[in-house]
């Protein structure tokens, strides 16, 4: 099973901040990798979708960037509405695996 | 665009076993490029994929829920069902049904929390 590990696991930041995700792979999965958005008591929102690609109706301050075991997320400028839980997931690999989530709090 | 909603008993006893069913609308089931999954989520924790099926009935599953896990198609419901056996606490959690092509899940459903509990 191909471990994906998320840094860090709570981000509390300010608006209009960068943040940036990390999530490890345990084994190459070349760009195999997306990311999710998750907000309280909603379903996951699908941002970003093999690694870098961008998704329609997704605001351009969402971006992602790595392959094989290191992928990265990055929000350019935070807007409150990005507080949530941001998820990677891979489909490299069966059986397909998700990170463990890391939190991001609007200060 | 593809619209999809579980349906199922929402409390569940030890040792009885989960059905849950997920209608899709706004598209079609028989998609030969969709594959049909399921993923879950315990409450206040991270999201596990339960396993996937297409239209044709072939299956992929998380090998951690070994051979408690049957799912299966409806194209003339436009339906696809899971079933988990011998439930236990650990199975509490809420359910997505959820689809996209190659392993991405572009649409979720709502999702439907399973209570287990004697």
């Amino acid at each position: 099973e191909i471990v994906l590990t998320q840094s860090p696991d709570f981000q509390s930041v300010t608006p209009k901040e960068k943040v940036t995700i990390t999530c490890r792979a345990s084994q190459s999965i070349g760009s195999s990798l997306h990311w999710y958005q998750q907000k309280p008591d909603q379903s996951p929102k699908l941002l970003i979708k093999y690694a870098s690609q961008s998704l329609s109706g997704v605001p351009s301050r969402f971006s992602g960037s790595g392959s094989g075991t290191d992928f990265t997320l990055t929000i350019i400028s935070l807007q409150t509405e990005d507080a949530a839980t941001y998820y990677c997931h891979q489909s490299g690999g069966l059986p397909w695996t998700f990170g463990q989530g890391t939190k991001v709090e609007i200060k | 665009q593809l619209q999809l909603q579980e349906s199922g008993p929402g409390l569940g006893k030890p040792s009885e076993t989960l059905s849950l069913t997920c209608t899709v609308s706004g598209g079609s089931i028989s998609s030969s490029s969709y594959q049909w999954g399921w993923i879950r989520q315990p409450p206040g924790n991270g999201l596990e994929w339960i396993g996937s099926i297409h239209y044709s009935g072939s299956t992929y599953h998380n090998p951690s829920l070994k051979s408690r896990v049957t799912m299966s198609v409806d194209t003339s419901k436009h339906q696809f069902s899971l079933m988990l056996s011998s439930m236990t606490a650990a199975d509490t959690a809420v359910y997505y049904c959820a689809t996209g092509v190659g392993g991405i899940f572009d649409y979720w459903g709502q999702g439907t929390l399973v209570t287990v509990s004697s």
